[in-house]
């Protein structure tokens, strides 16, 4: 029972450095999203795809690009990373839009 | 526009009953959903309500007015391990909103 698997868990970059951040779910699941958590604050969503093949942006999109290279992989890239995109990183995915949302365990990303 | 409205502390003993309320702000809402999230770990799904009135899961209550656009979470024979933070999460279009949400401390 995998559910939402994210790689790396911890990273530490360089600012100026790209990463992209892995996320796959195997519970056949349509919608996927990434938020970002800092400390003491909720979630705010980056990107998400609602379907295999669509991406919208979220809330805070800027310095962030997305791929959703199939039905079960969604990934966020990093293309010049920053000291402000330091945050915990968390994907999560639903059957559709209107239903619960599963999250993985995160990823801890530091940019010095 | 969207705005999300929840204390952004409450403190309770072991045992006790405590309620979290939310109001909110969105276009094209769909439902409300709670999710709990303990130190350094992930979010997890506890309740969604779609119509209004109570839900009950459990130990937990969740309820919802649309018209008042207004919810709330009821936490019953509250214990140590419910110590966490609770995030209600409004859903608009394909989309959850979350807030700040609200720590939870439980004590003995």
């Amino acid at each position: 029972n995998a559910g939402v698997t994210q790689t790396p868990k911890f990273q530490v970059l360089k600012t100026g450095q790209s990463m992209t951040l892995q996320c796959a779910q195997d519970m056949n699941h349509n919608s996927m999203y990434w938020y970002r958590q800092d400390p003491g604050m909720g979630l705010r969503l980056i990107y998400y795809s609602a379907s295999e093949g669509t991406t919208d942006k979220g809330e805070v999109p800027n310095g962030y690009n997305v791929s959703r290279l199939n039905k079960r992989e969604f990934s966020l890239r990093l293309e010049s990373a920053a000291p402000s995109q330091t945050s915990v990183y968390f994907c999560a995915s639903s059957l559709t839009g209107a239903q619960p949302q599963h999250f993985g365990d995160g990823t801890r990303l530091s940019i010095l | 526009g969207q705005s999300l409205e929840q204390p952004s502390e409450v403190t309770a003993v072991e045992g006790a009953i405590v309620q979290i309320n939310c109001t909110y702000q969105t276009s094209g809402f769909y439902g409300l959903s709670w999710y709990q999230q303990h130190d350094g770990g992930a979010p997890t799904f506890l309740s969604y309500n779609a119509l209004d009135g109570l839900e009950e899961t459990g130990r937990f209550s969740s309820f919802l007015s649309r018209s008042d656009s207004y919810g709330y979470l009821l936490l019953q024979e509250l214990q140590m391990k419910d110590s966490a933070s609770y995030f209600c999460a409004p859903q608009g279009g394909d989309k959850l909103i979350f807030g700040t949400g609200t720590r939870l401390q439980v004590f003995p």
